[in-house]
């Protein structure tokens, strides 16, 4: 069964620093999504990286995708408070018609002023 | 905003109780998916529906169903609440041919 692991599950950094999220997912995918959480909020889509080496960015946040390795990283630049939040990535499970995520289990972004 | 609404946005249950939650997809989209999300985890698939059949299952047992409607729009229902089944339940819809989903905003369940 495919297995999604993100890290770190939390994150505390300073404002103004640089940081990557690593999403490594276990089953071969080509899609990949990223999520962002508020509480008690639904997801936010952020990216959608749809081949190997797809590189996506949106205002201080690059994602990309490497399927070969299995691995995509959120790259957060210049922190701003505003940015915390919990982040998911998403991996595109489907099969035999049936259109599915498995998520993984989400990092928990807090920037300090 | 995807367009993807989900009624109602909170409800408590008790233990034992049935609970019926909804979901009005985005326009021409008709395929619905149910998600749980329990607190600080990420979202579980939970079913899909496509045309009115379900179309894929999770890990969820039977007391977890479904319906799509000729509008597709969809329920959830829970039959024999656990404590455990306290979540956020998320839909969200997509197009033939998957183009990815919309998630909708959520319902938050609470069994006490």
């Amino acid at each position: 069964e495919l297995k999604v692991e993100q890290n770190p599950l939390f994150l505390s950094m300073q404002e103004g620093k640089n940081y990557t999220i690593y999403c490594n997912y276990s089953t071969t995918s080509d899609r990949l999504y990223w999520y962002r959480q508020d509480p008690g909020k639904s997801l936010e889509s952020l990216f959608v990286l749809l081949s190997n080496g797809a590189v996506k960015q949106e205002g201080r946040l690059m994602a990309s995708l490497d399927t070969k390795a299995r691995l995509s990283t959120l790259h957060i630049t210049a922190a701003v408070h505003d940015l915390s939040a919990t982040y998911f990535c998403a991996v595109d499970a489907s099969s035999s018609g049936t259109y599915k995520y498995i998520f993984g289990t989400g990092t928990r972004l807090k920037v300090l002023a | 905003e995807t367009g993807v609404t989900q009624s109602p946005t909170h409800l408590i249950k008790t233990r034992g109780q049935q609970v019926t939650l909804r979901c009005s997809s985005q326009s021409g989209h008709n395929t619905v998916s149910w998600y749980q999300q329990a607190l600080g985890q990420g979202p579980q698939f939970i079913f899909q529906y496509y045309r009115e059949e379900e179309n894929g299952r999770g890990n969820f047992p039977p007391r977890f169903s479904g319906l799509q409607f000729p509008n597709y729009s969809s329920e959830l229902n829970v039959n024999a609440l656990e404590l455990d089944d306290s979540a956020l339940y998320l839909c969200a819809s997509s197009l033939e041919g998957w183009t990815g989903a919309f998630f909708g905003q959520g319902t938050r369940l609470t069994v006490v």
